[in-house]
C-alpha cells in the first residue's frame, strides 16, 4: 500500500503572497505523479501529470517539481490569488493508471 | 463546465432501496473510473474499467454493483447499503488504463445519504 503524504494539511495566505507544498511518495516503482486542484462544490481539476526526475511545470502561476529518486514533489503558487483557494490533491499514479491519493493541502487565499 | 457528467448531483436513500449512479463521457475514453470520497478524507479508489471490461476491483463489497453497458457509460448499482456508505462518489474517465502519464478528468460526484 503507498503511503502518499502531503504537508501542511492546511494554510491561510493573503492576497499576493507565493505559497508551496509538498508531496512525499514511496520512490520504487515510479510511473507518474498526478497533481489536482479540488474547489468546493466542483470536480477535481488536474493540473499537472508529471514522470520525469527533475521535470518542472508551468501553467499561469503555478508550477510543480518533480524528485522521484527522493520521493517528492513541490507545488508552488506565485502571487496567491482569492480564486486559487482549493484543497491540493497529489497522487502517484501506477501501470494502470491507479492513483492512490494523498490528503491534500487546504489553502485559503484571504483577500 | 465538467466533461464527465455524473446523475444525480445527491441522492437520500434507505438501507433496503435499490439504485443507481450514472456517469457520461463523451471523450472517447475507454478508461473509466468510480472514488469514494468521505468527509476529510482523499478519493479512495473502488472500480476501474478498461474497454468496457472490469479492470480493478478494490475489494469492494457487493453491494456496490459496477457495470459498463458502452464505452461511454459507467454504472454503479446500489443495493442494501449501510449508512457508513454515505459518501461523495466520484466518476473519472481518462484515456487508457495504460496512459500513466495522462490525467484523469473527473465528474461533479453524486453526494449519497444513507438513512
Amino acid at each position: 500500500i503507498l503511503n502518499v503524504e502531503q504537508s501542511p494539511q492546511s494554510l491561510h495566505v493573503q492576497e499576493g503572497d507565493s505559497t508551496n507544498f509538498t508531496c512525499s511518495f514511496p520512490s520504487s516503482n515510479f510511473y507518474a505523479l498526478h497533481w489536482y486542484r479540488w474547489e468546493t462544490a466542483k470536480s477535481p481539476e488536474a493540473l499537472f501529470v508529471m514522470t520525469l526526475n527533475g521535470d518542472e511545470k508551468k501553467k499561469g502561476r503555478i508550477s510543480a517539481t518533480l524528485n522521484t529518486k527522493e520521493g517528492y514533489s513541490y507545488l508552488y503558487i506565485k502571487g496567491s490569488q482569492p480564486e486559487d483557494s482549493a484543497t491540493y490533491l497529489c497522487a502517484p499514479g501506477g501501470a494502470t493508471n491507479k492513483l492512490i491519493f494523498g490528503t491534500g493541502t487546504l489553502l485559503a487565499v484571504q483577500p | 463546465d465538467t466533461e464527465v457528467t455524473q446523475t444525480p448531483k445527491h441522492l437520500v436513500m434507505g438501507m433496503t432501496n435499490k439504485k443507481s449512479l450514472k456517469c457520461e463521457q463523451h471523450m472517447g475514453h475507454r478508461a473509466m473510473y468510480w472514488y469514494k470520497q468521505k468527509a476529510k478524507k482523499p478519493p479512495e479508489l473502488m472500480f476501474v474499467y478498461s474497454y468496457e471490461k472490469l479492470s480493478i476491483n478494490e475489494s469492494v463489497p457487493s453491494r456496490f454493483s459496477p457495470e459498463c453497458p458502452n464505452s461511454s457509460l459507467l454504472n454503479l448499482h446500489l443495493h442494501a447499503l449501510q449508512p457508513e456508505d454515505s459518501a461523495l462518489y466520484l466518476c473519472a474517465s481518462s484515456g487508457r488504463v495504460t496512459d500513466s502519464n495522462q490525467p484523469q478528468h473527473f465528474g461533479d460526484g453524486t453526494r449519497l445519504s444513507i438513512l
